[in-house]
Order: structure tokens, then C-alpha cells, then sequence
């Protein structure tokens, strides 16, 4: 069965940086869109990038929240997907899901990002 | 980039019906199919609707879901506290991003 799961999470102090990860199985994953999303703590769902399902040099979608901070990619060879997130902020803090699109079918469990001093 | 407007609550009794809508544009919901997705608590999100009205396996045909223009509807038959949860359609706008609305969340009364 399809399955996603994230990893990757912690507590990270503002400025800092955190890659997330997302392991899938179940699926040909190289023939899917991969998206992440995020949940900050009372609010709602927030989209904030997607990866293409091409092998050489997917195109990538970024939200303006993270644009120029957050980096997606993916490796199709270990069936993984990453964000980078680099010069975090506080309202970065969320519950970070993968999810395979479109729709968004499957979705991880999600984990958990902190961003404080 | 585009933010779908739903009503951030509604409510009614078990066993009744209840609808949520979701107002966009013409560049978004109006030019793309629309997506609807329930968020229990302490749950990853699950797609309940997608191609504006079409059920994945598995979703009750208590749900369903309908697009007319510019908005969306999910609909929510046979009420249960079981259905208590945040509600979100989601869609493409015109740039290629992805919009979730707003949320809605449903009391079961």
C-alpha cells in the first residue's frame, strides 16, 4: 500500500536551517508530483512547494511564504523527496506533510517543525 | 497567489445533511477541477473529493461533491460525530500554485 513518511523535524533556532525528509513506498514514485505542506499551530492547511515527476531536472513550484528559503527536491532512485529549509523563521513553525499529487491522494504523517530561541 | 474563501464553521445534528462551499475566481476554481479534503484531529488530511465530484475508493456516497462556476460545494449526508473535522477545497490558480481554502470546521451537534 501507498505509504509517506516524513522525518527530519526538531526544534531549530530562527536563522537556522532543517531538511526535511519524506520515505515512499507502494507506488512508482518517479511518476508522481510531490508537494509539501504545512500546518502552523490554529491555522489552517498551507501549500508551500511542489516537484515535478520529471527524472532530469524537475520543475519546481514555490510558495511566496518560502520562496528563495526552501528548497524541494527529490531522488527517484531512493523513492525520497526533501525540502531544505534554510533562514527559518518563527511563523515557519508547523506540522510539515508530504503528500503525492494530484490530488493530493496520499498524504505522511507529517513532522513537526519548531522554530525558536 | 489565490486563498479560497470558505465559512470558517457550520454545524447540525447527527443524521442530518450539511453543505460547505468554496468561492474562488476564474483563475482558479473556476478554469480547474476542485478537491475537497477532511483533517481529523490528530490525523493527516484525507481526500474525499476530487474532479469536483468524483469519490476515491473507500469515501461513502454520504459525501459529495459539486462545482458550478466560480464555487464548490461539498456536501455531507447522514451526519455523524465521527465527521467532526476541518474541511478544505483545494484547486490550481493561474500561476500553477496550489490553494487550499480557508477551512471550515463541522460540528456535529
Amino acid at each position: 500500500q501507498v505509504q509517506l513518511v516524513e522525518s527530519g523535524g526538531g526544534l531549530v533556532k530562527p536563522g537556522g536551517s532543517l531538511r526535511l525528509s519524506c520515505a515512499a513506498s507502494g507506488f512508482s514514485f518517479g511518476d508522481y508530483y510531490m508537494t509539501w505542506i504545512r500546518q502552523a499551530p490554529g491555522k489552517g492547511l498551507e501549500w508551500i512547494s511542489y516537484i515535478s515527476s520529471a527524472s532530469n531536472s524537475p520543475s519546481t513550484k514555490y510558495a511566496d511564504s518560502v520562496k528563495g528559503r526552501f528548497t524541494i527536491s527529490r531522488d527517484n532512485a531512493k523513492n525520497s523527496l526533501f525540502l531544505q529549509m534554510n533562514n527559518l523563521r518563527a511563523e515557519d513553525t508547523a506540522v510539515y506533510y508530504c503528500a503525492r499529487m494530484q490530488p493530493l491522494d496520499y498524504w505522511g504523517q507529517g513532522t513537526l517543525v519548531t522554530v525558536s530561541s | 497567489q489565490s486563498v479560497l474563501t470558505q465559512p470558517p464553521s457550520v454545524s447540525a445534528a447527527p443524521g442530518q445533511k450539511v453543505t460547505i462551499s468554496c468561492s474562488g475566481s476564474s483563475s482558479d476554481i473556476g478554469n480547474n477541477f476542485v478537491s475537497w479534503y477532511q483533517h481529523l484531529p490528530g490525523s493527516s488530511p484525507k481526500l474525499l473529493i476530487y474532479d469536483n465530484n468524483r469519490r476515491p475508493s473507500g469515501i461513502p456516497d454520504r459525501f459529495s461533491g459539486s462545482k458550478s462556476g466560480t464555487s464548490a460545494t461539498l456536501g455531507i449526508t447522514g451526519l455523524q460525530t465521527g465527521d467532526e473535522a476541518d474541511y478544505y477545497c483545494g484547486t490550481w490558480d493561474s500561476s500553477l500554485n496550489w490553494v487550499f481554502g480557508e477551512g471550515t470546521k463541522l460540528t456535529v451537534l
